[in-house]
Parts: C-alpha cells; structure tokens; sequence
C-alpha cells in the first residue's frame, strides 16, 4: 500500500464546475496535509493546508481532513481554465522533515 | 524574500561530467530539501538538510553528493551520471521541521547524455 495515494485522473470538469479530488493515506500519525498545484513543467505551488479534522477554506479552495478515516479532500469552486494543472497531496508527520507525495490528479477544465 | 532559487534552469552534461547545482533562499528557513522529480511522477525526496546538517539521505547513489555551505545555501554536486538520472531537480525549503509545508525553487532540468 503506497503511504499517499490519490486518483491519477485525468479529472475533467465544465468551467465554474466544482472539482472534487481525494487523497488517502496510510499512516495514522501524519500530523500535516497540503494541497499543491503543479503546471506542467514547472515546480510544486502549495495552495492549501490543514492540520485539524474539518474543513478550511481559501478563496475558492477548501480542503477538508478526516484523520479517523484517514482521508483528505481539495474542492476547487467556481473552476477555471487555469486551475487545469496536477494536483499533489503530501502529508508529514510530525517528527521528521519528511513531505511525502501523492502520485497526483491530472484536473482538465474546459471552456 | 519568499523565493528559493535554483541554478542552472537547465543543464546538459555527459556521462563522464562534473557539475553542480544550486539552491539559495533567504527567508530563514533552516531546512533545505533536494527531490527528483520525473515526468507525470510525484517528487520524491533526496536529501534533507536541517539546521546545515544531514538528516535524511534517502539511499541515493553515491554521484550524487549534496552540501549546505550555510544556512541559505544547498548544493548537489553530481558526477558520473546515468541517462536515467535525468529529471527535474527541485530545491525546497522550510521553516521547522516540515510540518509547515515547503517552498519549492523552480528547479533545473537536467539531461543526462
């Protein structure tokens, strides 16, 4: 079992769609949960984390965190041509300067 | 300054080559991070640096070979590279002990012939 796993996707959303991604991970004490966005050829962008069960939001970003389920989700409102990009969970726990990263979602939004 | 920066943007060396790549941020951070990252795959972590020391070397070959000069500065020296070596080179830094999430430099791709 890998220690993050997400949906490769690709996700296909219409513009001003909600993009729904998730993330699972396996090891009960990851502490830390991030959202980052990565385009193509470029380098990771952190838009979102969370340290507690609940949701937190951002703008048009919101994660949501449910450690007893071990569970980890990213909604995207109002989605745009330019939030097309891969999203990556990472976890770290919280001892160790370890991030570990999800295979990552492919989110395509079209016009 | 809330940038890491890395240098060379782009490198092309052969097999039998000596470079290096570098990594600097001054935001006071105090742990630096070296990932490999190839195509349509997540990073996947190097080497970790925390207050200039190595903590985590993620049993990486031998040509490879990182150094923290200081605080603000990371190095990985490469020698005697495979074609498969080549990838994308991030830099990261952060804050504590990672639990605050990373700042990646843009990176260097790196072409190995």
């Amino acid at each position: 079992q890998k220690e993050v796993e997400q949906n490769s996707g690709p996700l296909s959303v219409p513009e001003g769609a909600i993009a729904s991604l998730n993330c699972t991970y396996s090891d009960r004490v990851s502490q830390s949960f991030f959202w980052y966005r990565q385009y193509s050829g470029k380098s990771p962008e952190l838009i979102m984390s969370i340290y507690s069960n609940g949701d937190k939001e951002d703008g048009r970003f919101t994660a949501q965190l449910n450690k007893a389920s071990q569970y980890v989700s990213l909604l995207i409102r109002d989605s745009q041509p330019s939030d097309s990009a891969t999203y990556l969970c990472a976890v770290s726990k919280a001892a160790g300067n370890k991030l570990t990263f999800g295979g990552g979602t492919r989110v395509l939004v079209k016009p | 300054d809330t940038e890491v920066t890395q240098t060379p943007k782009h490198l092309v060396m052969g097999m039998t080559n000596k470079k290096s790549l570098k990594c600097e941020q001054h935001m006071g951070h105090r742990a630096m991070y070296w990932y490999k990252q190839k195509a349509k795959k997540p990073p996947e972590l190097m080497f970790v640096y925390s207050y200039e020391k190595l903590s985590i070397n993620e049993s990486v070959p031998s040509r490879f070979s990182p150094e923290c000069p200081n605080s603000s500065l990371l190095n990985l020296h490469l020698h005697a590279l495979q074609p498969e070596d080549s990838a994308l080179y991030l830099c990261a830094s952060s804050q504590g002990a990672g639990g605050d999430g990373y700042t990646f430099g843009s990176g260097t791709r790196l072409t190995v012939v």
